[in-house]
């Protein structure tokens, strides 16, 4: 029944690791992002994925790298793990440009230690 | 580039008050303004989406009004219950949609 759900909920790991974080929606929606949430609780944006295709690509350490299979599911990919990658990663779906809203995930707690 | 403000950045009240947040946006050019709430530890809820054609909308004992002329728009709560407690977020697509900018949030605790 989950609209947009994530997995990991949690994720703590060592420096310099490489990690995957996976994201699915059922709701039909033709757009998927992904945010970042920092400690002080600032959403940001990360990605815009489209039908597949990327739409937008904020400055982001190359680190990250989406990637999308089909238009029900965006992963994110981190390679080199940094101390400062610990947030709280959110997907997202919506329609075309959000027209009724977006649908957010639970959100991936990712501690790097 | 779209910056959203929210005031204040934290607020408490008694239970039974009614409040108003504030969110305010420096581009007028939103597709729409939607509202969150985030509980601690949790995801995002959706409460309200204001189309950037409409004025406000209402959800029970929630109310938001959108004034795209003056960048602002307000979350009003009535009869605040400590299940209310959460942290609230403003956030506005620009007009090309798929950048979705979202305001600083202001933590509300209503006291049984």
């Amino acid at each position: 029944d989950t609209a947009v759900s994530q997995t990991p909920k949690y994720l703590v790991t060592q420096m310099g690791n490489d990690k995957s974080i996976k994201c699915e929606q059922n709701l039909g929606h033709d757009t998927m992002y992904w945010y970042k949430q920092d400690s002080k609780k600032f959403l940001k944006i990360m990605f815009s994925y489209n039908n597949k295709e990327l739409i937008i690509n904020e400055t982001v350490p190359n680190r990250f790298s989406p990637k999308s299979p089909d238009k029900a599911h965006l992963n994110l990919h981190i390679n080199s793990l940094e101390l400062g990658d610990s947030a709280v990663y959110f997907c997202a779906s919506s329609f075309q440009q959000g027209i009724v809203g977006y649908t957010f995930g639970s959100g991936t707690r990712l501690t790097v230690v | 580039k779209q910056e959203v403000t929210q005031i204040p950045a934290a607020l408490s009240v008694p239970e039974g008050e009614n409040l108003v947040l504030n969110c305010s946006f420096t581009d007028s050019a939103i597709y729409n303004l939607q509202w969150f709430r985030q509980d601690p530890g949790k995801g995002l809820t959706s409460l309200l989406l204001i189309q950037s054609s409409q004025r406000e909308q209402t959800s029970g004992r929630l109310n938001a009004s959108l004034d795209k002329s003056s960048g602002r728009s307000t979350l009003y709560i009535a009869a605040s219950q400590p299940g209310d407690s959460a942290t609230y977020l403003c956030a506005a697509p620009m007009g090309t949609g798929n950048q979705f900018y979202f305001g600083t949030g202001t933590s509300l605790t209503v006291i049984p």
